[in-house]
């Protein structure tokens, strides 16, 4: 069966320092990949998604994600955080039968 | 537009009550699920629905009913709540051109005593 792997549970970063979070998938063949954030209380909002091509995909607020079929990867990154970009983020893919699957999440802490 | 609309937001329930929390999108979007989400385990498909008529279960329904009378509603039902069941839900819909991207409700979070 299709999962999703998030092996940090929270990241701790400075402001303007760079950030990774990292996702591993299990499928097949070629996923759809996504990665949403989730500010307190709110509902989830996706921040980029790759289905084919270019591997190196750029979303919203200055996030990217590289996928890596060899590692069965697909890192979030950004060069310089915020302190608005604390909030939960979720990794996810689709599954055979194209229903969302989703890691357990990675909670980002932004220090001043 | 309003997009997916969640009531309530917040609901309490004693063990053994019923409830029904609500779902409502305005897109026109055939496809809508329900999610529950539980620290550490990220998001848990409940139910889902690829059309008025037509639904299925997803990875965790037993204690859930749902309905797709029209394109829509998605109300979720608890026919006899549990400790168990308390959680955030989350609604969520997507169009036939939406390639899986999924639009969320902002949540129902639900305490069952």
């Amino acid at each position: 069966a299709q999962s999703v792997t998030q092996p940090d549970i929270h990241i701790t970063v400075s402001e303007g320092a760079s950030l990774e979070l990292r996702c591993n998938y299990s499928y097949g063949a070629t996923p759809y990949l996504f990665w949403y954030v989730q500010s307190p209380g709110q509902g989830l909002q996706l921040l980029l998604k790759y289905f084919s091509g270019d591997t190196l995909v750029q979303g919203i607020k200055g996030f990217e994600a590289e996928f890596k079929r060899s590692q069965s990867s697909f890192n979030l990154r950004k060069p310089s955080v915020h302190w608005s970009d604390a909030a939960e983020y979720f990794c996810a893919v689709v599954d055979s039968s194209y229903k969302l699957i989703f890691g357990s999440g990675t909670r980002l802490l932004v220090r001043p | 537009n309003a997009g997916v609309t969640q009531t309530p937001k917040f609901q309490v329930l004693k063990t053994g009550q019923s409830m029904t929390l609500q779902c409502a999108q305005d897109m026109n979007h055939e496809y809508m699920s329900w999610y529950r989400q539980d620290p550490g385990m990220g998001l848990r498909l409940i139910h889902y629905s690829v059309g008025a008529g037509i639904t299925d279960q997803g990875e965790v329904p037993n204690g859930y009913n749902v309905s797709r009378s029209t394109t829509e509603d998605f109300p979720l039902r608890l026919l006899s709540a549990a400790p168990s069941q308390t959680s955030v839900y989350f609604c969520a819909s997507r169009g036939s051109e939406g390639a899986n991207v999924l639009t969320f409700g902002a949540g129902s979070r639900l305490t069952v005593l």
